[in-house]
């Protein structure tokens, strides 16, 4: 299973919006809504932003946001916070039962 | 409040073997599916492994399957990760996590744990 595409870095300023996107195949995210994303911060455990595509989980504020289009999904940040400088990743469910995860992408805010 | 607590890391030689444990507490432990993902320090997220509440079902990445294996005990509310002929790529720091339906919603995660394997 090949790790899910992902741009290596973005980078916006405070208060402008930014997408990630985030390619697999038509046998994970094309298959299905299972797409979800993590945050990381330096020597930090992942944090869950979104799940199944385009959901909150309890507590993510809503300036985070996620679609699908095809094999390919993203996740836009709006208003752009310092706070949200981390690593971002994507991760999809898989038709062998297993989870993908994107190679990641480091957000810069400028 | 939800906590999952990995422990068992340490330097280890090649073909070796290492078991992880992550203790978890604040919820129904078999509820829940349980993951594991590593990620060589400065490097990306790699999914390794799921079982699912009862421990009755598993899954795992092609680079780890039949050299590690993935089980829980209830009573102890804790998830294990058995690895064994041990490589130097297996290098990295792992992580559990819970999954409510298996599927990739990994809401709550470990500190981690690092793994490192080397003579």
């Amino acid at each position: 299973q090949s790790a899910l595409t992902q741009p290596a870095s973005v980078s916006g300023s405070p208060g402008q919006s930014i997408t990630i996107s985030c390619t697999g195949t038509s046998s994970d995210v094309g298959s299905y809504n299972l797409v979800s994303w993590y945050q990381q911060h330096p020597g930090k455990a992942p944090k869950l932003m979104i799940y199944e595509v385009n959901k909150w989980p309890s507590g993510v504020s809503d300036r985070f946001s996620g679609f699908k289009s095809g094999n390919t999904a993203f996740l836009t940040i709006s208003g752009l916070q310092a706070e949200d400088e981390a690593d971002y990743y994507c991760c999809s469910y898989t038709s062998s039962r297993k989870l993908v995860f994107g190679g990641g992408t480091k957000l810069t805010v400028l | 409040e939800v906590q999952l607590v990995e422990s068992g890391g340490g330097l280890v030689q090649p073909g070796g073997s290492l078991r992880l444990s992550c203790v978890a507490s604040g919820f129904t432990f078999s509820g829940f599916w349980m993951h594991w993902v590593r990620q060589v320090p400065g490097k990306g997220l790699v999914w390794v492994s799921r079982i699912n509440g009862d421990g009755s079902s598993t899954n795992y990445a092609d680079s780890v399957k039949g050299r590690f294996t993935s089980s829980r005990d209830s009573a102890k509310k804790t998830l294990y990760l058995q690895m064994n002929s041990l490589r130097a790529e297996d290098t990295a720091v792992y992580y559990c996590g819970r999954d409510r339906d298996g599927d990739g919603m990994v809401d709550y995660w470990g500190q981690g744990t690092l793994v490192t394997v080397s003579s």
